[in-house]
């Protein structure tokens, strides 16, 4: 299977701040990886796809890109309901796998 | 507005199997074009893919739960289904259904969730 090696695995930041989360995938994926926002007792939100692919509805705050196998999420000005785990999952070559996500907590 | 939603036992006796159903709404699982798929996440864990359901009836599970994964859709009932055989501790988790988009070139993974359902195995 695909290893998503996800990093940090927790990050402290104020309002206002520029987060970056980085996957990197144990072999090529071309851009298939998508970013996932997971707040406490709630499902996975789609905030990314294809890499760099906003899905409808999300504040362009968020982005991704990809360079090789490695993956970057980024969020600019972090806001206080930014509070979550962050996922990075990879769907080119099943079994689908997840990184191991990236904690966000507000300072 | 797509609508997923989970049901099933919440309590699972070791070594039986587990079942649960995930009812869609807004949308037909009948469609071409979208896969349906499950994915677990035990207790302050991270999310593990399970399995996926084509529009085609064909089916994909993880190699660490293939032999014991069983995923099957009801069009009729617009519902679409989850077996795990010889449950133990370890297949504690809350269980999610979602759905692939694939009609669009790339695809679309999981873009619309269920709000998850915890399975606890315990005697």
């Amino acid at each position: 299977a695909i290893q998503m090696t996800q990093s940090p695995s927790s990050l402290s930041a104020s309002v206002g701040d520029r987060i970056t989360i980085t996957c990197r995938a144990s072999q090529g994926i071309r851009n298939d990886l998508g970013w996932y926002q997971q707040k406490p007792g709630k499902a996975p939100k789609l905030l990314i796809h294809d890499a760099s692919s906003l899905q409808t509805g999300v504040p362009s705050r968020f982005s991704g890109s990809a360079s090789g196998t490695d993956f970057t999420f980024t969020i600019d000005s972090l806001q206080p309901e930014d509070l979550a785990t962050y996922y990075c999952l990879q769907d080119n070559t099943y079994p689908w796998t997840f990184g191991q996500g990236t904690k966000v907590e507000i300072k | 507005q797509l609508q997923l939603q989970e049901s099933g036992p919440g309590l699972v006796k070791p070594s039986e199997t587990l079942s649960l159903t995930c009812t869609v709404a807004g949308g037909s699982i009948s469609s071409s074009g979208y896969n349906w798929d499950w994915i677990r996440q035990s207790p302050g864990k991270g999310l593990e893919w399970i399995g996926s359901i084509h529009s085609s009836g064909n089916t994909y599970y993880n190699p660490s739960l293939k032999s014991r994964v069983t995923i099957s859709k009801d069009t009729s009932n617009n519902q679409f289904s989850l077996g795990l055989s010889s449950v133990t501790a370890a297949d504690t988790a809350v269980y999610f259904c979602a759905r692939v988009v694939t009609v669009y070139g790339p695809w679309v993974p999981f873009d619309y969730w269920g709000q998850g359902t915890l399975v606890t195995v315990s005697s």
